[in-house]
Parts: C-alpha cells; structure tokens; sequence
C-alpha cells in the first residue's frame, strides 16, 4: 500500500516568513497527492492537490506545492505565513481503493 | 460544493452500549466512503474503505464485529462501535468519493466520540 511521510512534526515561523513543509510519498504507481489542513477539533480543508501535468500546483490561502517524482516528494510552500495560518497540515495520497495520510506537521506562527 | 455531513458531532455514550455514527453525501452519489480515527493532536488513521452494496475492507488491526460499517446506500454509510469502551474514544472522519480514484474526495467534519 502506498505511504506518506511528513518528517517534520512540529514548525514553527514568524509571520510574514516564507513556509516549506515537507512530504515524501511511496507509491507504485502514479500518485495522487494531496495537501490539507486541519484547525483545532475541526474537519479536513484540501488546501490543493496533483494528479498529473504541472508539477507546480497552485492552491487556496495562497499555498502551492511542488511534485517531485524524482525525490517522491510534494512539498508544500508559501511565500508569506499570517497568523491565521496556524494549524496541522496533512500530505495525503490516494490509492485506487483507500486515502492514506501522513502523520501531520503542526505550524506555529509566531507574531 | 458537495457536502458530506457526518451525525451526530459529538456524542456520549456509556461503557459497554453501541453508538452508530452516520456519513452522508448530500448531493453526490458516494461510491466509496472511507472511515478515519483520529487521536488527539495525531494523524488520520484509515480504519475501512466501504463500496455501496459491498461488505467493507478493514485495514490491518481494525476489529470487524467491534467497527461495523455499513454502505447500504449510495449516499450512507454507518459506522456503529459496538461494545465502546473509553479506549474507543475518539474522532471519526468520514469521506466520501463519487466513483473512482481520482474523483474529488469530499471529507465530513469529524464526530467526536467520548465514552464514559
């Protein structure tokens, strides 16, 4: 089955700073990669995601991430965190019959 | 957008009773639902992939007769703990997919489950 893996548990940037939160995945075949985040005993917002085409991905909230199959990895970027940005974030990628998360990445935005 | 409404969100139950948790697509025909739990302040762990009309596939270490999952329809599907114990504890998250990989994957928003 394929996996994901988010080396990085906790990050922590000061606002305005640029952000990269990290995500390797293992999957045989073509990965369907997502990103998304989590608030506090919330649900789950896709942030964005890569089937194929454009490596470079553009999301909501001003996120992008970039696919890297060489590095199998689908790491997670933007220029300039806000406060509001605070959260746990999730690299997910999708087989044919199941969605496997990684183990999150809490950010923390200091001001 | 389509929406996956998940019942109740939150709920107490006593040792040793049954809770039946509910998924459903409000506007999509939901081929396959997934069930995650998730612990405090960890990941998503996949506990079962459901199709409409099939019984459900359990990831390794789930325990069937104490998950049961229902699909009996394509815009439900019922997670029922059975015996709960506190252990059991948890936030569960459904999801739903409108035919194959690659369809867009629409999450509900969790049910907390509190057993005392």
């Amino acid at each position: 089955a394929q996996s994901v893996t988010q080396p990085d548990i906790h990050i922590t940037v000061s606002e305005g700073a640029s952000l990269e939160l990290r995500c390797n995945y293992s999957y045989g075949a073509t990965p369907y990669l997502f990103w998304y985040v989590q608030s506090p005993g919330q649900g789950l917002q896709l942030l964005l995601k890569y089937f194929s085409g454009d490596t470079l991905v553009q999301g909501i909230k001003g996120f992008e991430a970039e696919f890297k199959r060489s590095q199998s990895s689908f790491n997670l970027r933007k220029p300039s965190v806000h406060w509001s940005d605070a959260a746990e974030y999730f690299c997910a990628v999708e087989g044919n019959n199941d969605m496997r998360f990684g183990a999150g990445t809490r950010l923390t935005v200091k001001p | 957008g389509a929406v996956v409404s998940q019942h109740p969100s939150r709920v107490i139950c006593k040792s040793g009773t049954s809770v039946k948790i509910e998924c459903r697509s409000l506007d999509f025909q939901a081929t396959t639902m997934f069930w995650y739990r998730q612990f405090p302040k960890k990941s998503l762990m996949l506990m079962a992939t459901s199709n409409e009309g099939s019984k459900a596939t359990y990831e390794q270490g789930v325990e069937k007769d104490k998950f049961l999952i229902n699909h009996a329809s394509l815009t439900l599907s019922t997670l029922t703990v059975t015996s709960a114990h506190p252990e059991d504890s948890s936030f569960y998250i459904c999801s739903a997919r409108p035919g194959g990989k690659g369809n867009t994957i629409y999450f509900g928003e969790g049910s907390w489950l509190t057993v005392v």
